[in-house]
């Protein structure tokens, strides 16, 4: 079975600086995805960023990116220009590629604070 | 599109009563699952469905039935709540396998 791991249980940054969440993951298969959820206050799941294991290159959304280092099982989230709006819980989600499911395995979370 | 609707938001049960959480999703999705969230914890897989009539159990499926009688909806049923159970409800779906999964809002359910 797979495993999550996010080591950091609280984050903490200032506005318009760059802040990073780490997350492992241990797995023996070679074609997986993974992924960045966002969860604030309202509750809602919000997908922030996703990576195919079968790309090398990092994936990137506006503000946010990911370090993906394969061989390490290490799939960290780059924050650039924090701004208030991204506090939030922050969990990292591994997938299986060939499970016969779409079901996510998470991690327990990271609660990130920005400091205006 | 009303995207993944849970229902209800909100429910309190007292130990030993029996409930279903409704889930509906109406963009035509294949896959469908339902996850629990516990505070402090990320989100753990209780059943998921790859299609009407086809269910499974994830990592937590112990007092939960699930069914898919139809592809829009995939209600959880709790037939004995336990004070364990006290917990956020997720429901998700996704059209295919390698898509992202979208949420619904959640159920809050505290049982007593």
């Amino acid at each position: 079975a797979q495993t999550v791991t996010q080591s950091q249980p609280e984050m903490s940054v200032q506005e318009a600086e760059t802040v990073t969440l780490s997350c492992t993951y241990d797995t023996s298969e070679s074609d997986y995805y993974l992924f960045w959820y966002k969860q604030p206050p309202s509750r809602q799941m919000i997908l922030v960023i996703r990576q195919e294991a079968y790309k090398q290159q990092n994936a990137t959304e506006n503000r946010f990116s990911v370090n993906f280092q394969k061989a390490a099982k290490s799939f960290s989230l780059k924050i650039s220009d924090s701004q208030l709006g991204d506090a939030a819980m922050y969990f990292c989600a591994y997938r299986s590629a060939i499970n016969a499911g779409n079901m996510l395995t998470f991690g327990g979370g990271t609660r990130l604070m920005v400091k205006p | 599109n009303a995207g993944v609707t849970q229902t209800p938001k909100f429910q309190v049960l007292k130990t030993g009563q029996s409930m279903t959480l409704q889930c509906a999703q109406d963009m035509n999705h294949e896959y469908m699952s339902w996850y629990r969230q516990d505070p402090g914890m990320g989100l753990r897989l209780i059943h998921y469905s790859v299609g009407a009539g086809i269910t499974d159990q994830g990592e937590v499926p112990n007092g939960y039935n699930v069914s898919r009688s139809t592809t829009e909806d995939f209600p959880l049923r709790l037939l004995l709540a336990a004070p364990s159970q006290t917990s956020v409800y997720f429901c998700a779906s996704s059209r295919t396998k390698n898509q992202p999964q979208h949420f619904g809002d959640g159920t809050r359910l505290s049982i007593l």
